[in-house]
């Protein structure tokens, strides 16, 4: 089974500058997908980044990027220019691609990030 | 376009109730999946349902199960309710056409806060 692991479970950052999170996996898998999750205080979760693991660029997505080392099984989230609307959970997610269409996503525990003003 | 609603959003039950829980999903989406989230286990996949049928299902225990119908709105029901399903219950829909024509994007509602007492 896949898991997914945020060794932060807290981070803060100033506000304008620039804060990477960090996420590392495990699947013995060649193909998979890999998303960023966003849960703002409001508790609705909106998506952030995707990731394809057979793309080998990283994936951006205007002041959000990505970091992927399949290799390493790595996948980190900078932020930059952060806002404070930015503050929210961050979760790393995992979906299979084996799993007969199903979109069932392995979730990691999450980091919580504070923007300072 | 109306996005993910769940109703009711809190609710309090006591040990040994049980409790029926509403998702309709975004017009046009076909695959409805459940999560649950709690701080100490973090979002934990329950099913996922695609056009009525149960296409993927969690570890959890029989006393939890949904169904999904017709216009695809879905319903899940937690029986017996146990102290340690307090959680947050998040519903997410898609197209349920990852493998094809989707993107695989999960678009959440703001979820069901259950209290067992």
């Amino acid at each position: 089974a896949q898991t997914v692991t945020q060794s932060q479970p807290e981070m803060s950052v100033q506000e304008a500058e620039t804060v990477t999170l960090s996420c590392t996996y495990d699947t013995s898998e060649s193909d998979y997908y890999l998303f960023w999750y966003k849960q703002p205080p409001s508790r609705q979760m909106i998506l952030v980044i995707r990731q394809e693991a057979y793309k080998q660029q990283n994936a951006t997505e205007n002041r959000f990027s990505v970091n992927f080392q399949k290799a390493a099984k790595s996948f980190s989230l900078k932020i930059s220019d952060s806002q404070l609307g930015d503050a929210a959970m961050y979760f790393c997610a995992y979906r299979s691609v084996y799993q007969g269409g199903s979109e069932k996503l392995v979730f990691g525990k999450g980091t919580k990030l504070t923007v300072n003003p | 376009k109306a996005g993910v609603t769940q109703t009711p959003r809190y609710l309090i039950k006591t040990r040994g109730q049980q409790v029926t829980l509403s998702c309709s999903p975004i017009s046009g989406h076909r695959s409805v999946s459940w999560y649950q989230q709690t701080p100490g286990q973090g979002l934990q996949f329950l099913f996922e349902y695609f056009s009525e049928t149960q296409r993927n299902k969690g570890n959890f225990p029989g006393r939890f199960s949904g169904r999904q119908f017709s216009n695809s709105r879905s319903e899940m029901n937690v029986s017996t309710l146990e102290l340690g399903d307090s959680a947050l219950y998040l519903c997410a829909s898609s197209s349920g056409l990852a493998g094809a024509k989707g993107t695989g994007e999960l678009f959440f509602g703001e979820g069901s806060r259950l209290t067992v007492l």
